[in-house]
């Protein structure tokens, strides 16, 4: 069964460092998200992005973050420069019209020290 | 958004079937309601989706009654590996499809 991969699988950085998070999602998708979780808390929407542009974006995703599809396959998420706060688990997800399932990969953990 | 409300916790033993009812009181009209599952240390899993009435798939069944003011997600004879956050969402799909998700209920699945 294809799947959303994610790398790396933990990424350690200190604040105000720039960080790139990469997901691969599922090959025939078209539309591809991102999320957070701080540890203990709940999953958190962060951005949407179809047709090589964002559909929508959370107060949370301000001009620290930025999201790109550099080629065919992957899609990235910048942090320009990471706060202490910004530790958490990322998830990249994608999905294929006509379905509204989101396909989760298995997250990068963000530990900024 | 409809706002969700779904027990913290919930206990069960293997073998057992597991109801975990979620109430959404000011669903719309054009609101679906969304089942996911998360282990620990993992992203998100799509269990179930359904308008009205009740959806069954090979995971699981969901119940809404006719005012769907809430909604029954049936987990039938749970193990162990069924041990998880599940998540009840609430919201039209069509529009943006940002997933909102609440606090879920945590099942714990003894031997």
């Amino acid at each position: 069964e294809p799947e959303v991969t994610q790398t790396p699988s933990h990424q350690v950085t200190q604040m105000g460092q720039e960080v790139i998070l990469r997901c691969v999602p599922i090959s025939n998708h078209l539309y591809f998200y991102w999320y957070r979780q701080i540890l203990g808390q709940k999953v958190e929407f962060l951005v949407s992005f179809y047709n090589n542009e964002i559909s929508e974006k959370s107060e949370i995703f301000d001009d620290q973050f930025s999201v790109e599809r550099p080629d065919g396959s992957n899609f990235t998420l910048k942090i320009r420069s990471t706060k202490l706060e910004d530790s958490a688990m990322y998830f990249c997800a994608s999905r294929r019209e006509p379905s509204y399932e989101q396909y989760f990969g298995p997250g990068t953990r963000l530990t900024v020290t | 958004l409809a706002k969700t409300t779904q027990p913290i916790s919930m206990d069960s033993y293997e073998g057992q079937e597991v109801n975990i009812t979620c109430s959404h009181n000011n669903i719309a009209t054009n609101d679906y309601i969304t089942w996911y599952q998360q282990f620990p240390s993992q992203g998100p899993r799509f269990i179930i989706q359904g308008y009205k009435t009740k959806v069954t798939n090979e995971v699981a069944s969901l119940f809404i009654p006719a005012d769907r003011k809430s909604s029954t997600l049936s987990l039938p004879r749970v193990s162990l590996s069924d041990t998880a956050v599940y998540y009840c969402l609430v919201g039209d799909i069509r529009a943006g499809n940002m997933l909102t998700f609440g606090g879920g209920t945590r099942l714990m699945v003894k031997p």
